[in-house]
């Protein structure tokens, strides 16, 4: 069975960073790209950035880029989501998802809660 | 303001029909690239629900459909049923952006 499970959830305050692992299991983990997509309380879906763990490509939103490091580790099939200078705003559910270009989303991690808050 | 746009929200009764529109441009749907769409269940993860604009993964209901045309696809459901009450997203491709993987703002569905 495909799988991404994605490390439990987080608080922090304001000012600190966060490191999300999303680990991928029954499946190449090199040959497809790992998507980090954020949804704030009642919002939609919003793009983060994406990553090839085959190659290292990695692409940034706009909206994160300068506060958000995507990284992967092919040895642990594991992709990570580091977000730094948090804010209260920052206060989300954070999704990894698998694609390859064309392809849907499929599967998608369980989801991370982060809370951040003085 | 999201790539694609769907209407916030639409409603319908036990048994209607609904659809959702999702409407793109030239440089992602109307380029040819596929449109899936999602189902997000209140408190889950987002779930394909219709993939390469109208196929559905084994376990989705055939009251479930989708349809693109130029530069906007559609979701229909038909025969609606209460835990059909949700937030559905469409995401295609678009080869004008960094980051090339777009969703649609989603729409919440309401069965009355």
């Amino acid at each position: 069975e495909v799988q991404l499970v994605q490390s439990g959830a987080q608080v922090k305050k304001p000012g600190e960073s966060l490191k999300i692992s999303c680990k991928g299991s029954g499946y190449s983990f090199s040959s497809y790209w790992i998507g980090w997509v954020r949804q704030m309380p009642g919002k939609g879906l919003e793009w983060m950035g994406i990553i090839y763990p085959g190659d290292s490509d990695t692409r940034y939103s706009p909206s994160f880029q300068g506060r958000v490091t995507i990284s992967a580790d092919t040895s642990m099939s594991t992709a990570y989501l580091q977000l730094s200078r948090l804010k209260a705003s920052d206060t989300a559910m954070y999704y990894c998802a698998r694609s390859k270009e064309d392809e849907p989303f499929d599967p998608w991690g369980q989801g991370t809660q982060v809370t951040v808050s003085s | 303001q999201s790539v694609l746009t769907q209407p916030p929200s639409v409603s319908g009764a036990p048994g209607q029909r609904v659809t959702i529109s999702c409407t793109g441009n030239s440089s992602n749907i109307g380029a040819g690239y596929d449109v899936h769409w999602y189902q997000q269940l209140p408190g889950t993860a987002p779930k394909v629900l219709i993939y390469g604009n109208n196929n559905r993964p084994s376990g989705v209901p055939d009251r479930f459909s989708g349809s693109k045309s130029d530069t906007s696809a559609s979701l229909a459901i038909i025969g609606l049923q209460a835990e059909d009450e949700a937030d559905y997203y469409c995401q295609s491709y678009d080869s004008s952006l960094s980051v090339p993987w777009v969703f649609g703002g989603g729409t919440k569905l309401t069965v009355l």
